[in-house]
């Protein structure tokens, strides 16, 4: 089946760096990927949506300024979390969509943590 | 706005008891439904999904969910549960036809006893 990797799947930070997280589509090519950004106990928030070669498409709420998504292969895409602050730790994860059609599946990465002290 | 409510947060059967998961939607349109399971340290992998063909909709590893209109439900179901089979699992609905966003529930832990 289709492989999404996550790189790295842990970072510790400390307040005020920036942080690169990459996600990539193993074995096809995505024409979408999305990130999403996951708290403790609770759901999967979708942060923002990016095709190759555009520009990402934010969710309402979402700091593009300090949410920086690049994804310039159809292989890639990394998400910066700029600045990061404490409330910036979490659970964030990347999905890869091969077709155009919004009801084929999402292949999901395993996730990265991210700690900012 | 399309909402997901997973009723249980946890769910504790013996193996071989049947597994009932619930989740219950809101929508205005016909949806697109998914479940997604998450095993430890891995990423979320698709169980199944419903996109207005058949409403009973079978899975991967002997799960399956039936979309009921009238109930605005998707429960997942597997007969006979494994120990395998514990995990997180995500049900999700698309916010519409033509849009990329997923919306999912608050997800369900899956413990299977011996």
């Amino acid at each position: 089946g289709a492989v999404v990797s996550q790189h790295p799947s842990r970072v510790i930070c400390k307040s005020g760096t920036s942080v690169k997280i990459e996600c990539r589509s193993l074995d096809f090519q995505a024409t979408t990927m999305f990130w999403y950004r996951q708290f403790p106990k609770q759901s999967l928030m979708l942060m923002a949506t990016s095709n190759e070669g555009s520009k990402a498409t934010y969710e309402q709420g979402v700091e593009k300024d300090k949410f920086l998504i690049n994804h310039a292969s159809l292989t890639l895409s990394t998400l910066t979390v700029t600045s990061a602050h404490p409330e910036d730790s979490s659970f964030y994860i990347c999905s890869a969509r091969e077709a155009a059609s919004p009801w084929d599946t999402q292949y999901f990465g395993p996730g990265t943590r991210l700690t900012v002290l | 706005a399309q909402s997901v409510t997973q009723l249980g947060s946890h769910v504790s059967v013996s193996e071989g008891a049947l597994v009932l998961l619930r989740c219950n939607y809101s929508s205005s349109v016909p949806p697109y439904l998914f479940w997604y399971v998450q095993y430890p340290n891995q990423g979320l992998q698709l169980l199944l999904k419903y996109t207005s063909a058949a409403t009973l909709v079978k899975g991967i590893n002997g799960f399956e969910a039936e979309f009921k209109k009238s109930e605005t439900s998707f429960h997942l179901t597997k007969p006979s549960a494994h120990m395998s089979d514990a995990a997180e699992y995500f049900c999700a609905v698309s916010e519409d036809w033509n849009t990329d966003k997923l919306i999912f529930g608050t997800g369900t832990r899956l413990q299977v006893f011996p």
